[in-house]
């Protein structure tokens, strides 16, 4: 069983505060690594794909960065909005078509 | 643009009971999977597709059967229900699995087995 984890598990930051969550992969039959965006009541939506090693991605005010050789990558939020509240996932793709998701990191923006 | 949809939307069924969880798709996406979330652990894949015809074990496959007769449907079916399968489960679907293309996901199946 391949283990990706993320971390911190859960965030809570004020208004305006930036911030950024990890997530670690095993360096070894990576494919692809995706950032999802899930919130309460809804389906996880996909933020980023990345797939190279040094991948930066930016949408708006959340960016993403990504390590293959180490194995992680880091997603940042600048400036939280309340609207910013949700679960972040990552994804590692392996090789062999399969998909495993970390755990998430649950982020309450307070206003 | 209807997307991944995913029925009955909850269920309760009793521990032995079969039953099967649909799931479409109108994007004519070739990889479609199945997940279950549990508390604290995540989306765990269960079964996954690459195109009509062809499926493949995830990570957690036991106690549940797929088939892709054809690109749009993707049908999870629970052979004989336990109540570790009281679950949330997500179907997804992605244009492709080459190029690591984004899933797009339905808005899950709540099952309670007692």
């Amino acid at each position: 069983i391949l283990n990706v984890e993320q971390s911190p598990q859960s965030l809570h930051v004020q208004e305006g505060d930036s911030t950024n969550f990890t997530c670690s992969f095993p360096s070894s039959n990576f494919y692809a690594l995706h950032w999802y965006r899930w919130e309460t009541a809804k389906s996880p939506e996909a933020l980023f794909v990345m797939t190279l090693n040094g991948d930066e991605k930016k949408k708006g005010q959340i960016s993403a960065t990504l390590n293959t050789k180490e194995g992680y990558s880091y997603l940042y939020i600048k400036g939280s909005q309340p609207e910013d509240s949700a679960t972040y996932l990552c994804a590692f793709i392996d090789n062999f078509n399969k998909f495993y998701f970390g755990s998430g990191t649950k982020l309450n923006v307070k206003p | 643009n209807a997307g991944v949809t995913q029925t009955p939307k909850f269920q309760v069924l009793k521990t032995g009971q079969s039953m099967t969880l649909q799931c479409a798709q109108d994007m004519n996406h070739e990889y479609m999977s199945w997940y279950r979330q549990d508390p604290g652990m995540g989306l765990r894949l269960i079964h996954y597709s690459v195109g009509a015809g062809i499926t493949d074990q995830g990570e957690v496959p036991n106690g549940y059967n797929v088939s892709r007769s054809t690109t749009e449907d993707f049908p999870l079916r629970l052979l004989s229900a336990a109540p570790s399968q009281t679950s949330v489960y997500f179907c997804a679907s992605s244009y492709s699995w080459d190029e690591g293309q984004p899933q797009h996901f339905g808005d899950g199946t709540r099952l309670s087995i007692l």
